[in-house]
């Protein structure tokens, strides 16, 4: 079945530079890429998604990239700010229609 | 508010008992998840619903079960309450799993508390 990698586990940046954040899976029939946002306390809230038919997709200042041949798929942040501090999860719809999530990110913004 | 509606939204009890928890999908969505984040963890599935049936299995105990009704609401039953079964529960609902690209929405969780 499908397995979905999140690196790293946590990540401090200072704020205003930029954000990365990486999954790799290991199913190539999956074809949906979602990003959430969970801060302390609330429930996870999509940010960016991603088909398997695209390889990039912007929206302001994140940004989501998938390589197919390499099976990664990465989130990118720019000119972060404290409210980006938050844990990031990444997941793949499988064949079976599933989401298989990654681990999460803990995203530390440093004033 | 993401439609998705859980109850309730906090739970204390006692090791040993039995807790329902209830889950009112988006309107119009037919699939209905269920994950557990423990203090710090990632989310855990524990078991989909889509239309009624049982779809996909997580790890979810055997002290656990859930259905989900005619009317698409969902239920998750924790039996025999452990410590360490104190988490977060989360219900997830998206229209259907024959769109890939489909967004699960996330209810505001129960938080149970075992003592």
């Amino acid at each position: 079945g499908e397995n979905v990698e999140q690196h790293p586990s946590t990540l401090s940046v200072q704020e205003g530079d930029s954000a990365v954040i990486k999954c790799t899976y290991s199913d190539s029939a999956s074809n949906y890429f979602p990003w959430y946002k969970q801060e302390l306390g609330k429930r996870p809230q999509l940010i960016i998604d991603i088909r398997s038919n695209v390889g990039e997709k912007k929206d302001q200042r994140i940004a989501v990239t998938l390589n197919k041949t390499a099976k990664h798929f990465s989130l990118h942040i720019t000119e972060t700010q404290p409210e980006d501090s938050a844990v990031y999860f990444c997941a793949a719809r499988d064949s079976n229609y599933q989401l298989i999530w990654g681990a999460g990110t803990k995203l530390i913004i440093k004033p | 508010d993401s439609g998705v509606t859980q109850t309730p939204k906090h739970l204390i009890t006692a090791t040993g008992q039995r807790v329902t928890l209830r889950c009112s999908p988006r309107s119009g969505d037919l699939s209905v998840y269920w994950y557990q984040q423990s203090l710090d963890q990632g989310l855990q599935f524990l078991i989909q619903y889509y239309n009624g049936e049982e779809r996909a299995k997580g790890n979810i105990l055997e002290r656990f079960s859930a259905q989900q009704f005619p009317d698409l609401h969902s239920e998750l039953n924790l039996s025999s309450l452990e410590l360490g079964d104190s988490a977060l529960y989360f219900c997830a609902s998206s229209i259907t799993p024959g769109d890939p690209g489909t967004e699960a929405f996330f209810g505001q969780g129960t938080r149970l508390t075992v003592v």
